[in-house]
């Protein structure tokens, strides 16, 4: 059975970069069928894709064009895990950050508890 | 980026009733959409995908049509535990896109 723990603050001030960690247990960040995903939900933007990373003989990564050039996604094989940072957030960025995995099927089949992160001063 | 738009936004519904959803996607995305159930304080859930098929675990009761650009949740005969939110998502291009929900309530 797959498992995706996240961790991390759940409050940012606003500018600084926000970083949160998505932990696998039941299978592999360097899995060749698998693709690891950020998603958030605010009340004015609903369910947002944030981007995904995966491994195909080599490491790839997709991201929303919303968020394009703040933000990365990094898997860390050494500890079967993944993570989010997205830089200079503001309070839009204030939102419920899952991450979830993509399997064989194309859809988000495990998902992680999710973390409130508020960008407040 | 393809919008998803579903309605109706929310519906009440009693147990026994069957209740269908619907979600039109702004361009042609073949059979590639999901739908997921949320309820309060909680991840998505996923339901159906590619349009029409039951994610292991899920009652038959859940059922999902369509192609194309139109696409259906049907909920044969509601149960108690039912009552939450859904979401159809897209999967044909990116950025992967949700629709804004369905509210189901009593």
């Amino acid at each position: 059975q797959v498992q995706l723990q996240q961790s991390g603050p759940g409050l940012v001030k606003p500018s600084q970069t926000l970083s949160l960690t998505c932990a696998i247990s039941g299978d592999s960040v360097s899995s060749n069928s698998a693709a690891w995903n950020w998603i958030r939900q605010s009340p004015s933007r609903g369910l947002e894709w944030l981007g995904r990373t995966y491994y195909r003989s080599k490491w790839f990564n997709d991201y929303a064009v919303s968020v394009k050039s703040r933000i990365t996604i990094n898997p860390d094989t050494s500890k079967n895990q993944f993570s989010l940072q997205l830089n200079s957030v503001t309070p839009e960025d204030t939102a419920v950050y899952y991450c979830a995995r993509v399997g064989q099927n194309g859809f988000a089949d495990y998902w992680g508890q999710g973390t409130l992160l508020t960008v407040s001063s | 980026d393809i919008q998803m738009t579903q309605s109706p936004s929310s519906v009440s519904a009693s147990v026994g009733d069957r209740v269908t959803i619907t979600c039109r996607a702004s361009q042609g995305i073949n059979s590639w959409l999901a739908w997921y159930q949320q309820k309060p304080g909680k991840a998505p859930k996923l339901l159906i995908y590619a349009a029409s098929s039951l994610q292991s675990g899920v009652p038959s009761r859940f059922s999902g049509s369509g192609s194309g650009t139109d696409f259906t949740l049907t909920i044969s005969s509601l149960q108690p535990e039912d009552f939450a939110t859904y979401y159809c998502q897209q999967a044909n291009s990116f950025p992967r896109t949700f629709g804004q929900g369905t509210k189901l309530d009593i």
